[in-house]
């Protein structure tokens, strides 16, 4: 399953909202994870079941969609939010597959 | 708290082998399963291996299938990829990522460079 995110570059003012957007070659029901990266560190998991939010993970997070489109919302970013964004889905199980990632930058 | 703390990246040569390491602490090891997934410089994340929590069962990304090995000990909590006939494109952070489908967590991860 290939996985599409756009857009590759957000750029957001803080306080903003972001909309970050997940496209599958095919319907992965809720079978979908986001995980957030800042530089230098491992990958940390932020939403999994397309909306469910991992622990300890703001409310300011969320995440919607199903089948083969799906949203992750940023509500207002704070500082510690700049990061890249990759979806993976786990329908296919395996391989495992990623989006391209998606770089939130400060505009 | 969940620690996963690899070890065993470093510099070698096209061909050569190295063996990672994965040191859990803070779960029960032997009740989980296990991935392997990597990042080469500047790019994404890529699944490369699966182990079940048993280790009876293994999975691998086509293009290291045949020449990387996952195993697991889970008397020493540790969970293991060896890898053989290493190609500058398998330069890369290599991380180890507790859960099954769902990564929860992930170790800091150990660099592997491939390179004459």
């Amino acid at each position: 399953i290939v996985m599409t995110q756009s857009p590759a570059t957000l750029s957001v003012s803080p306080g903003e909202r972001a909309t970050l957007s997940c496209r599958a070659s095919q319907s992965l029901g809720s079978n979908l994870a986001w995980y957030q990266q800042k530089r230098g560190q491992p990958p940390r998991l932020l939403i999994y079941s397309a909306s469910t939010r991992a622990t300890g993970v703001p409310a300011r997070f969320s995440g919607s969609g199903s089948g083969t489109e799906f949203t992750l919302t940023i509500s207002s970013l704070q500082s510690e939010d700049f990061a890249v964004y990759y979806c993976q889905q786990y329908n296919d199980w395996l391989p495992l597959t990623f989006g391209g990632g998606t770089k939130v930058e400060i505009k | 708290e969940v620690q996963l703390v690899e070890s065993g990246g470093g510099l070698v040569q096209p061909g050569g082998s190295l063996r990672l390491s994965c040191e859990a602490s803070g779960f029960i090891f032997s009740s989980y399963e296990m991935n392997w997934v990597r990042q080469a410089p500047g790019k994404g994340l890529q699944w490369i291996s699966y182990i079940s929590s048993s280790g009876y069962t293994v999975h691998y990304e086509d293009s290291v299938k045949g020449r990387f090995t996952i195993s697991r000990d889970n008397a020493k909590n540790s969970l293991y990829l060896q890898m053989n006939g290493l190609r500058a494109e398998d330069t890369a952070i290599y991380y180890c990522a507790r859960g099954e489908r769902i990564l929860y967590d992930w170790g800091q991860g150990t660099l592997v460079t491939v390179s004459s």
